[in-house]
């Protein structure tokens, strides 16, 4: 079975920096892109970042050059390391697995992050 | 940035009735969409990839049908668990990955 557990999230200052991590399991993890997509309170869904198999990174525009994603295969696991928090990045944050250039299918329970003083 | 617009915003049906939602694309996507439920505490759940194909587990009361900038999701006959918010999402042109503002589908 797939198994994506976020952790990391919390309360921190504007101007602060948080490190969340997904442990992942069911599933050989070098294998697949993985995503990070946030969900702010009571709004929609928004892709933040992904990490292809090779390494390759990729941002949405607003968090490029704060948010940096990586991966650790040995260790099943993927991280996004969020610096220069802003109240607007206030979200709960969700792992998710990767198909298909794009596709997104199985899905952690999430990770809430609150920026605010 | 290709931008999805899902209507109607909320729908409001019985349990039995016939949903049908929408989502249009400003530009084509070929056949590169998928649908997701999300209920109200969870993760979003993968209904739809690739336009029509239902995902493992899913119900065949879920179908997805369209191409290039038109697509519904048809719920034949709604059961009381299918009322939650229902997302389309496009991974045609990306960056950025980008999903509907959500349709809301709620008890009548």
């Amino acid at each position: 079975e797939v198994q994506l557990v976020e952790s990391g999230g919390g309360l921190v200052q504007p101007g602060g920096s948080l490190r969340l991590s997904c442990a992942s399991s069911g599933f050989t993890f070098s294998l697949y892109d993985m995503h990070w997509v946030r969900q702010a309170p009571g709004k929609g869904l928004e892709w933040v970042s992904a990490i292809a198999t090779a390494g390759d990174t990729y941002y949405l525009a607003s968090v490029k050059g704060r948010f940096t994603i990586s991966r650790e295969n040995a260790k099943n696991s993927l991280f996004l390391q969020m610096n220069s928090l802003r109240a607007e990045d206030t979200a709960v944050y969700y792992c998710a697995r990767g198909y298909n250039w794009g596709g997104l299918d199985y899905w952690g329970q999430g990770t809430l992050v609150t920026v605010s003083s | 940035e290709i931008v999805l617009t899902q209507s109607p915003a909320t729908l409001s049906l019985s349990p039995g009735e016939r949903a049908t939602l929408s989502c249009r694309a400003n530009q084509s996507v070929s056949s590169y969409l998928a649908w997701f439920q999300q209920k109200p505490g969870q993760a979003p759940r993968l209904l739809i990839y690739d336009a029509s194909n239902r995902a493992t587990g899913i119900p065949v009361r879920f179908s997805g049908s369209g191409s290039g900038t038109e697509f519904t999701l048809t719920i034949s006959s709604l059961e009381p668990e299918d009322f939650a918010v229902y997302y389309c999402q496009q991974r045609s042109h990306w960056p950025p990955i980008t999903f509907g503002q959500g349709t809301r589908l709620e008890i009548k």
